[in-house]
């Protein structure tokens, strides 16, 4: 299984662009890039998954180089809302496949 | 996206006393679901992979006899911690897989939060 790395944390301000990073540098060719969002005393939630270049959807946007080694999500004018912890998960797209969770990058968005 | 359900949301018991917890896709068939538990300001931690119809693989450290896993059908796991002790008080969420084509998916449930005490 691919392992991930993400910064511990990151400030923002209201209206910003946030960008996160994700290292997963043991990428397998099955893998896909999903990143989830995930408030205090809640379930993770879905935000995007992708598998080369760009995917693009109503809330983020996430980039993957060719070599797929790693992936910025990106958050377009992010707002208090957005103060959360952001897990990037790497894994086979098959049936059964387990996800494991890195640390996760808690983001703080400050008025 | 997929709605994944938990029940109980919130339950505090004795210890010593069983708990179980449901986890249910509500608008779709999942073969295949998973158990995190989550202890303050740390990250999911995988316990067990369960598939529909067959015994579930629970990860290294995690007693198979103290949280037993049911995946009876498509649309229900459940989760019994059994004489749970105040170190079993923790937030169990679990997620289950929706497979759309050639994609795939997990979809979280909004976790129970277990007080043992």
């Amino acid at each position: 299984l691919a392992k991930t790395t993400q910064p511990i944390s990151m400030d923002s301000y209201e209206g910003q662009e946030v960008n996160i990073t994700c290292s997963h540098n043991n990428i397998a060719t099955n893998d896909y890039i999903t990143w989830y969002q995930q408030f205090p005393s809640q379930g993770p939630r879905f935000i995007i998954q992708g598998y080369k270049t760009k995917v693009t959807n109503e809330v983020a946007s996430l980039f993957i180089p060719a070599d797929r080694k790693s992936s910025t999500l990106s958050l377009p004018r992010v707002s208090l809302s957005d103060t959360a912890v952001y897990y990037c998960l790497v894994g086979d797209k098959g049936l059964g496949n387990d996800m494991r969770f890195g640390a996760g990058t808690r983001l703080t968005v400050k008025p | 996206g997929a709605v994944v359900s938990q029940h109980p949301s919130r339950v505090i018991c004795k210890s010593g006393t069983s708990v179980k917890i449901e986890c249910r896709s509500l608008d779709f068939q999942a073969t295949t679901m998973f158990w995190y538990r989550q202890f303050p300001k740390q990250s999911l931690m995988l316990m067990a992979t369960s598939n529909e119809g067959s015994k579930a693989t629970y990860e290294q450290g995690v007693e198979k006899d103290k949280f037993l896993i049911n995946h009876a059908s498509l649309t229900l796991s459940t989760l019994t911690v059994t004489s749970a002790h105040p170190e079993d008080s923790s937030f169990y969420i679990c997620s289950a897989s929706a497979l759309s084509g050639s994609t795939d998916t997990q979809y979280f449930g909004p976790g129970t939060r277990l007080t043992v005490l």
